[in-house]
């Protein structure tokens, strides 16, 4: 069982936007603005595409938005294209003892 | 720009010890840190441990028993060992780079992942 909880699955059409949450609790997600976001394609590695809550690396498209509210994280992802169909997994901070604890991961289907 | 590459061997006995290393090019391990990632088949992603530029190392407390991590700057690698592995153990391995000097910021390198099998 996955310290924080995603949706198995979302989906959308090309143009749509999607939401995929992370929720956890006051010790990681509801304590620090260390939330990271990662794309995965099949057989490919993990892709940083957000971090600290909100924040996008150089090159990543600004379709992708980050957010917080309480223990519960969001990606946002707009105007979906076809690419964009992938697993995505959230990672929260949590402490000096736990450390990085990452969600179960969403599959998104573009349709 | 910084690469990762991981390698050890692919199939590891049960009870034995896996042992996976980490070759940094581009950059130097004594800039970051280091972590390990592990995702079984057809699962999620679980983080193993972080290597620090002092060279201590913090590790996930369900692996931390088993788990020990370094790093040789003359090699510009690091290294994974997990003690008295299962086949629970038996997952593609990712090594990566953390964004900053700091747990948390995201990891921003990974490797192209390496199969392990514990059979």
């Amino acid at each position: 069982q996955s310290a924080l909880t995603q949706p198995a699955s979302v989906s959308g059409s090309p143009g749509q936007s999607i939401t995929i949450s992370c929720t956890g609790t006051s010790s990681d997600v509801g304590s620090y603005n260390l939330v990271s976001w990662y794309q995965q394609h099949p057989g490919k590695a993990p892709k940083l595409m957000i971090f600290e809550v909100n924040k996008r690396p150089s090159g990543v498209s600004n379709r992708f938005f980050g957010s917080k509210s309480g223990n519960t994280a969001s990606l946002t992802i707009s105007g979906l294209q076809a690419e964009d169909e992938a697993d995505y997994y959230c990672c929260s901070y949590a402490g000096s003892y736990t450390f990085d604890v990452f969600g179960g991961g969403t599959k998104l289907t573009v349709l | 720009q910084v690469q990762l590459q991981e390698s050890g061997p692919g199939l590891v006995k049960p009870s034995e010890t896996l042992s996976l290393t980490c070759t940094v090019s581009g950059g130097s391990i004594s800039s970051f840190y280091w972590s390990w990632i592990r995702q079984p088949a057809g699962k999620g992603l679980e983080w193993i441990g972080r290597l620090y530029t002092s060279g201590n190392s913090d590790y996930n407390p369900s692996l931390k028993s088993r788990v020990t991590m370094s790093g040789d700057t003359s090699k510009n690698q690091f290294s994974l060992r997990l003690s008295s592995v299962t086949a629970a153990d038996t997952a593609v391995y990712y090594c990566a780079r953390d964004r900053k000097e700091a747990a948390g910021y995201g990891l921003d390198v990974w490797g192209q992942g390496t199969t392990v099998t514990v059979s």
